[in-house]
């Protein structure tokens, strides 16, 4: 069965530091992985997708398959990033998405 | 455009009661799924409708069930309500059918139901 694991439910950082949310999948065939954001008291918006390889408000996401890892990066964090960020597996369109139980990120000046 | 509407956004119910919760996709999309997302487990799938015929389910009890209209608008039905049902109920929209590009789901902004 498909499943996503994010192991840090809080991770918190300081304005202009590097960010490194984890993410990995189990899934024998070839998924496509997403990242969702929900900022405070506002729905959950997809952030990338790891099929179009775009950078969003500075993110970015690769799939390495070999780790079966999609982790999301930011060199640079801002307090605005703060938010819960998700990962996602879908095995393809039309199908469920798989979360993960997402992350915390706290980001203080 | 408008994005995907959920109605009502608030609810509150008897244990023993029924609910049904309303969703209106982005205009286009004929993908439709629900999630239950909780506190405890997070966000969890419940069903995924496409041109009216239910695809995929998640592993709930079939006190969940839903429906899909022509016009694509979605509806799910709790049945016997349990104080455990309290959640948040998503649901999300997507372009393209399965096979398609993936371009990922719109969620609206969710119904919270509250059994007491």
């Amino acid at each position: 069965a498909q499943r996503v694991t994010q192991p840090e439910k809080l991770l918190s950082v300081f304005k202009g530091a590097p960010v490194e949310l984890k993410c990995n999948y189990s899934y024998s065939g070839s998924p496509e992985l997403f990242w969702y954001v929900q900022y405070s008291r506002q729905r959950l918006q997809l952030l990338l997708r790891h099929i179009s390889r775009e950078s969003i408000k500075g993110f970015t996401a690769d799939l390495n398959k070999g780790e079966t890892s999609f982790h999301l990066k930011k060199p640079f964090a801002q307090e605005e990033d703060s938010a819960m960020y998700y990962c996602a597996l879908s095995v393809q369109a039309g199908t469920a998405l798989i979360f993960g139980k997402g992350t915390t990120l706290s980001v203080s000046s | 455009k408008a994005g995907v509407t959920q109605t009502p956004r608030y609810l509150i119910k008897t244990r023993g009661q029924q609910v049904t919760l309303s969703c209106s996709p982005i205009s286009g999309h004929r993908s439709v799924s629900w999630y239950q997302q909780t506190p405890g487990q997070g966000l969890q799938f419940l069903f995924e409708y496409f041109s009216e015929t239910q695809r995929n389910k998640g592993n709930f009890p079939g006190r969940f069930s839903g429906r899909q209209f022509s016009n694509s608008r979605s509806e799910m039905n709790v049945s016997t309500l349990e104080l455990g049902d309290s959640a948040l109920y998503l649901c999300a929209s997507q372009l393209a059918g399965q096979g398609g590009a993936n371009y990922g789901y719109t969620f609206g902004s969710g119904t919270r139901l509250t059994v007491v």
